[in-house]
Protein backbone atom coordinates (compact mmCIF):
# COMPACT_ATOMS: atom_id res chain seq x y z
CA UNK A 1 0.00 0.00 0.00
CA UNK A 2 0.77 3.63 -0.45
CA UNK A 3 1.88 5.52 2.09
CA UNK A 4 2.06 9.55 2.53
CA UNK A 5 2.94 10.19 5.69
CA UNK A 6 3.04 14.17 6.91
CA UNK A 7 4.88 14.71 10.41
CA UNK A 8 2.02 16.46 12.33
CA UNK A 9 -1.60 16.32 12.71
CA UNK A 10 -1.78 19.48 14.76
CA UNK A 11 -0.08 22.07 14.83
CA UNK A 12 -0.25 25.77 16.76
CA UNK A 13 2.15 28.44 15.71
CA UNK A 14 2.54 32.25 16.68
CA UNK A 15 2.22 34.96 13.39
CA UNK A 16 5.72 35.88 12.41
CA UNK A 17 7.15 32.12 13.49
CA UNK A 18 8.84 30.02 10.58
CA UNK A 19 6.69 27.16 10.09
CA UNK A 20 8.22 23.42 9.01
CA UNK A 21 5.47 20.71 7.13
CA UNK A 22 6.47 17.57 5.89
CA UNK A 23 5.78 14.84 3.86
CA UNK A 24 7.31 11.69 3.29
CA UNK A 25 6.00 9.31 0.58
CA UNK A 26 7.41 5.45 0.42
CA UNK A 27 6.32 4.90 -3.27
CA UNK A 28 9.38 5.94 -4.73
CA UNK A 29 7.08 8.22 -6.60
CA UNK A 30 8.15 10.87 -9.00
CA UNK A 31 5.26 13.95 -8.37
CA UNK A 32 4.88 15.31 -4.84
CA UNK A 33 1.95 17.75 -4.04
CA UNK A 34 0.86 20.48 -1.29
CA UNK A 35 -2.69 21.68 -1.21
CA UNK A 36 -4.32 23.70 1.56
CA UNK A 37 -8.13 22.74 2.29
CA UNK A 38 -10.56 25.73 3.62
CA UNK A 39 -14.60 25.87 4.11
CA UNK A 40 -16.72 27.19 0.76
CA UNK A 41 -12.40 27.05 -0.98
CA UNK A 42 -12.25 22.99 -1.68
CA UNK A 43 -8.43 22.28 -1.89
CA UNK A 44 -5.87 24.51 -4.16
CA UNK A 45 -2.40 23.77 -5.15
CA UNK A 46 0.43 25.69 -3.46
CA UNK A 47 3.14 24.30 -4.84
CA UNK A 48 4.45 20.93 -6.63
CA UNK A 49 7.25 19.09 -7.46
CA UNK A 50 8.39 16.33 -10.57
CA UNK A 51 11.57 15.47 -9.70
CA UNK A 52 14.09 16.22 -6.85
CA UNK A 53 15.39 19.92 -6.83
CA UNK A 54 12.18 20.77 -8.97
CA UNK A 55 9.48 22.74 -7.78
CA UNK A 56 6.81 24.63 -9.91
CA UNK A 57 4.35 27.26 -8.27
CA UNK A 58 0.46 26.47 -7.75
CA UNK A 59 -2.14 28.60 -7.85
CA UNK A 60 -1.69 30.22 -4.16
CA UNK A 61 1.85 30.17 -3.95
CA UNK A 62 2.20 33.84 -2.33
CA UNK A 63 3.68 33.57 1.38
CA UNK A 64 4.88 30.00 0.93
CA UNK A 65 8.30 28.27 -0.34
CA UNK A 66 8.89 24.52 -0.49
CA UNK A 67 12.08 22.07 -0.49
CA UNK A 68 12.24 18.69 -2.22
CA UNK A 69 16.25 17.62 -1.68
CA UNK A 70 15.34 13.82 -1.87
CA UNK A 71 12.83 11.99 -3.64
CA UNK A 72 10.41 10.76 -0.87
CA UNK A 73 10.13 13.95 0.84
CA UNK A 74 8.79 17.28 0.40
CA UNK A 75 8.94 20.11 2.20
CA UNK A 76 6.23 23.18 2.65
CA UNK A 77 7.94 25.79 4.47
CA UNK A 78 5.86 29.01 5.23
CA UNK A 79 8.25 32.08 5.66
CA UNK A 80 6.33 34.12 8.44
CA UNK A 81 3.04 32.45 9.39
CA UNK A 82 -0.38 34.89 9.00
CA UNK A 83 -3.15 34.13 10.54
CA UNK A 84 -4.99 34.24 7.18
CA UNK A 85 -2.61 30.55 6.54
CA UNK A 86 -4.78 29.54 9.34
CA UNK A 87 -5.95 26.00 7.03
CA UNK A 88 -5.48 22.44 6.55
CA UNK A 89 -2.75 21.57 4.93
CA UNK A 90 -2.58 18.23 2.63
CA UNK A 91 0.66 16.77 1.14
CA UNK A 92 0.00 14.12 -2.19
CA UNK A 93 2.26 12.39 -4.50
CA UNK A 94 1.73 10.29 -7.47
CA UNK A 95 3.86 8.06 -10.30
CA UNK A 96 4.43 9.86 -13.47
CA UNK A 97 4.29 6.01 -15.10
CA UNK A 98 1.29 6.07 -17.42
CA UNK A 99 -1.50 4.07 -16.13
CA UNK A 100 -2.12 0.94 -17.65
CA UNK A 101 -3.89 -1.99 -15.26
CA UNK A 102 -2.33 -2.76 -12.35
CA UNK A 103 0.14 -0.03 -12.47
CA UNK A 104 -1.55 2.66 -10.38
CA UNK A 105 -0.45 5.31 -12.16
CA UNK A 106 -1.20 9.24 -12.11
CA UNK A 107 -3.67 8.36 -9.01
CA UNK A 108 -2.64 10.58 -6.54
CA UNK A 109 -2.38 9.15 -2.94
CA UNK A 110 -3.04 12.18 0.07
CA UNK A 111 -1.66 12.34 3.51
CA UNK A 112 -4.16 12.33 6.52
CA UNK A 113 -3.40 16.35 6.47
CA UNK A 114 -2.01 18.85 8.44
CA UNK A 115 -4.31 21.18 10.59
CA UNK A 116 -2.23 24.23 11.28
CA UNK A 117 -3.36 27.36 13.53
CA UNK A 118 -1.73 30.34 13.42
CA UNK A 119 -2.44 33.02 16.55
CA UNK B 1 -9.41 28.57 -16.58
CA UNK B 2 -11.00 25.06 -15.32
CA UNK B 3 -13.81 25.42 -13.46
CA UNK B 4 -14.63 21.95 -11.26
CA UNK B 5 -18.58 22.01 -9.95
CA UNK B 6 -20.49 19.55 -7.87
CA UNK B 7 -23.99 19.37 -7.20
CA UNK B 8 -25.47 18.74 -4.66
CA UNK B 9 -23.65 20.64 -1.92
CA UNK B 10 -24.88 17.97 0.52
CA UNK B 11 -27.42 15.27 0.14
CA UNK B 12 -29.00 13.34 3.15
CA UNK B 13 -30.05 9.26 1.78
CA UNK B 14 -32.00 6.62 3.79
CA UNK B 15 -29.68 3.65 4.00
CA UNK B 16 -30.46 0.67 0.63
CA UNK B 17 -30.80 4.15 -1.61
CA UNK B 18 -29.07 4.15 -4.94
CA UNK B 19 -27.60 7.77 -5.45
CA UNK B 20 -25.39 9.83 -7.87
CA UNK B 21 -23.34 12.28 -7.52
CA UNK B 22 -22.46 15.10 -10.07
CA UNK B 23 -19.24 17.22 -11.30
CA UNK B 24 -19.12 19.21 -14.32
CA UNK B 25 -15.80 20.80 -16.10
CA UNK B 26 -16.07 23.58 -17.81
CA UNK B 27 -12.63 22.69 -20.29
CA UNK B 28 -13.29 19.64 -21.58
CA UNK B 29 -9.72 19.01 -22.74
CA UNK B 30 -8.92 16.87 -19.55
CA UNK B 31 -6.26 14.41 -19.19
CA UNK B 32 -8.58 12.28 -16.51
CA UNK B 33 -10.79 12.44 -13.95
CA UNK B 34 -10.40 11.24 -10.37
CA UNK B 35 -13.28 10.74 -7.21
CA UNK B 36 -12.22 10.73 -3.76
CA UNK B 37 -13.02 10.86 -0.85
CA UNK B 38 -12.58 12.69 2.83
CA UNK B 39 -13.78 11.41 5.96
CA UNK B 40 -14.18 14.45 8.52
CA UNK B 41 -10.57 15.60 9.58
CA UNK B 42 -8.69 13.36 7.63
CA UNK B 43 -7.23 13.01 4.15
CA UNK B 44 -8.58 12.32 0.86
CA UNK B 45 -8.80 8.41 -0.53
CA UNK B 46 -8.88 7.81 -3.70
CA UNK B 47 -11.97 5.93 -5.25
CA UNK B 48 -11.82 6.19 -8.95
CA UNK B 49 -9.61 7.46 -11.85
CA UNK B 50 -11.13 7.64 -15.45
CA UNK B 51 -8.55 7.91 -18.02
CA UNK B 52 -10.15 11.03 -20.82
CA UNK B 53 -10.17 8.03 -23.42
CA UNK B 54 -12.72 5.65 -21.02
CA UNK B 55 -16.49 6.12 -20.54
CA UNK B 56 -16.14 4.43 -16.90
CA UNK B 57 -15.15 2.92 -14.05
CA UNK B 58 -16.21 0.15 -11.62
CA UNK B 59 -15.12 -0.68 -8.23
CA UNK B 60 -17.39 -2.62 -6.18
CA UNK B 61 -20.95 -0.45 -5.40
CA UNK B 62 -19.20 2.69 -7.24
CA UNK B 63 -19.63 3.03 -10.96
CA UNK B 64 -18.00 6.52 -12.28
CA UNK B 65 -18.86 7.88 -16.10
CA UNK B 66 -17.33 10.53 -17.77
CA UNK B 67 -18.79 12.01 -20.92
CA UNK B 68 -15.93 14.23 -21.56
CA UNK B 69 -17.80 16.31 -24.66
CA UNK B 70 -20.14 17.59 -22.42
CA UNK B 71 -18.34 18.14 -19.30
CA UNK B 72 -19.92 15.85 -17.21
CA UNK B 73 -19.08 13.24 -14.80
CA UNK B 74 -21.27 11.13 -12.42
CA UNK B 75 -20.94 8.72 -9.24
CA UNK B 76 -23.05 6.02 -8.75
CA UNK B 77 -23.57 4.63 -5.36
CA UNK B 78 -25.49 1.50 -5.25
CA UNK B 79 -27.07 0.07 -1.94
CA UNK B 80 -26.09 2.83 0.12
CA UNK B 81 -24.51 1.96 3.69
CA UNK B 82 -23.84 4.77 6.78
CA UNK B 83 -20.25 3.92 6.13
CA UNK B 84 -20.55 5.78 3.01
CA UNK B 85 -21.21 8.52 4.63
CA UNK B 86 -18.16 10.80 3.42
CA UNK B 87 -17.19 14.29 1.61
CA UNK B 88 -17.24 13.25 -2.13
CA UNK B 89 -14.66 15.38 -4.21
CA UNK B 90 -14.35 15.41 -8.05
CA UNK B 91 -10.90 16.34 -9.51
CA UNK B 92 -9.88 17.06 -13.01
CA UNK B 93 -6.36 16.56 -14.06
CA UNK B 94 -5.33 19.06 -17.36
CA UNK B 95 -2.04 17.25 -18.51
CA UNK B 96 0.10 14.38 -17.77
CA UNK B 97 2.04 15.94 -15.24
CA UNK B 98 -0.69 15.50 -12.93
CA UNK B 99 -1.91 18.29 -11.34
CA UNK B 100 -5.57 18.48 -10.00
CA UNK B 101 -8.16 21.22 -10.09
CA UNK B 102 -11.15 20.35 -7.63
CA UNK B 103 -14.76 20.52 -7.09
CA UNK B 104 -15.99 21.86 -3.54
CA UNK B 105 -17.60 18.39 -2.74
CA UNK B 106 -20.73 16.85 -1.87
CA UNK B 107 -21.31 16.04 1.71
CA UNK B 108 -23.17 12.56 1.87
CA UNK B 109 -24.92 11.49 5.04
CA UNK B 110 -26.57 7.91 4.85
CA UNK B 111 -29.33 7.36 7.60
CA UNK B 112 -29.46 4.13 9.06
Amino acid sequence: DVKVTQSSRYLVKRTGEKVFLECVQDMDHENMFWYRQDPGLGLRLIYFSYDVKMKEKGDIPEGYSVSREKKERFSLILESASTNQTSMYLCASSSRKPLYAGSGGNIQYFGAGTRLSVL
Amino acid sequence: KQEVTQIPAALSVPEGENLVLNCSFTDSAIYNLQWFRQDPGKGLTSLLLIQSSQREQTSGRLNASLDKSSGRSTLYIAASQPGDSATYLCAVSMEYGNKLVFGAGTILRVKS
